[in-house]
């Protein structure tokens, strides 16, 4: 069974530019999560998925920040401008359905802003 | 709010010893998950080990156990017979049942197992 697949796996940008992040699910999980692990601190939610549905953005930096799942099923995060601050490694993770307290983590993009 | 907290940055063991690390938090909540879960240089997250709350019996898997203790609100990792691959950060999260499955992470503790 594939894992979940992230891309890209680096991402170097100017500060003000724009970015975007891509997921792809393990088949057949309907939960979707966006982390953003900053350098030294364990990761923090950004934003969770219900196939198409938003279920939590709480912690969404939403003037800068947006993410979609067309379809239910792929997700892209993006950052429109970037900031310093948003330097980290953005992770995503899903689950089955009813299976929240197993989640299965992709790789991670890094990102540096200059 | 739900805390958790790591109170070693960094710790080391030695090949085939054995290692525990610390975690404790903080919630208002009865019935949760909690959970240990491995980050290697390569960055996937791995999850090591479950607890269910409402459990008594300390979870193990191989190598891993924890140590529970409910009313203290402490849920250390226990390595034993460490082996070199077991170097890596680990981190500590938290989890309320039933609440969609938002995971509150620790600080994380950085283990080198040396040889």
């Amino acid at each position: 069974e594939a894992g979940v697949a992230q891309s890209p796996r680096y991402k170097i940008i100017e500060k003000r530019q724009s970015v975007a992040f891509w997921c792809n699910p393990i088949s057949g999980h309907a939960t979707l999560y966006w982390y953003q692990q900053i350098l030294g601190q364990g990761p923090k939610l950004l934003i969770q998925f219900q196939n198409n549905g938003v279920v939590d953005d709480s912690q969404l930096p939403k003037d800068r920040f947006s993410a979609e799942r067309l379809k239910g099923v792929d997700s892209t995060l993006k950052i429109q401008p970037a900031k310093l601050e948003d330097s980290a490694v953005y992770l995503c993770a899903s689950t089955i359905p009813g299976g929240q307290e197993t989640q299965y983590f992709g790789p991670g993009t890094r990102l540096l802003v200059l | 709010a739900q805390t958790v907290t790591q109170s070693q940055p960094e710790m080391s063991v030695q090949e085939a010893e054995t290692v525990t690390l610390s975690c404790t938090y903080d919630t208002s909540e009865n019935n949760y998950y909690l959970f240990w879960y491995k980050q290697p240089p390569s960055r996937q997250m791995i999850l090591v080990i479950r607890q269910e709350a409402y459990k008594q019996q300390n979870a193990t898997e191989n190598r891993f156990s924890v140590n529970f203790q409910k009313a203290a609100k402490s849920f250390s990792l226990k390595i034993s017979d460490s082996q070199l691959g077991d170097t890596a950060m680990y981190f500590c999260a938290f989890m309320k049942r039933n609440q969609g499955g938002k995971l509150i992470f620790g600080q994380g503790t950085e283990l080198s197992v040396k040889p």
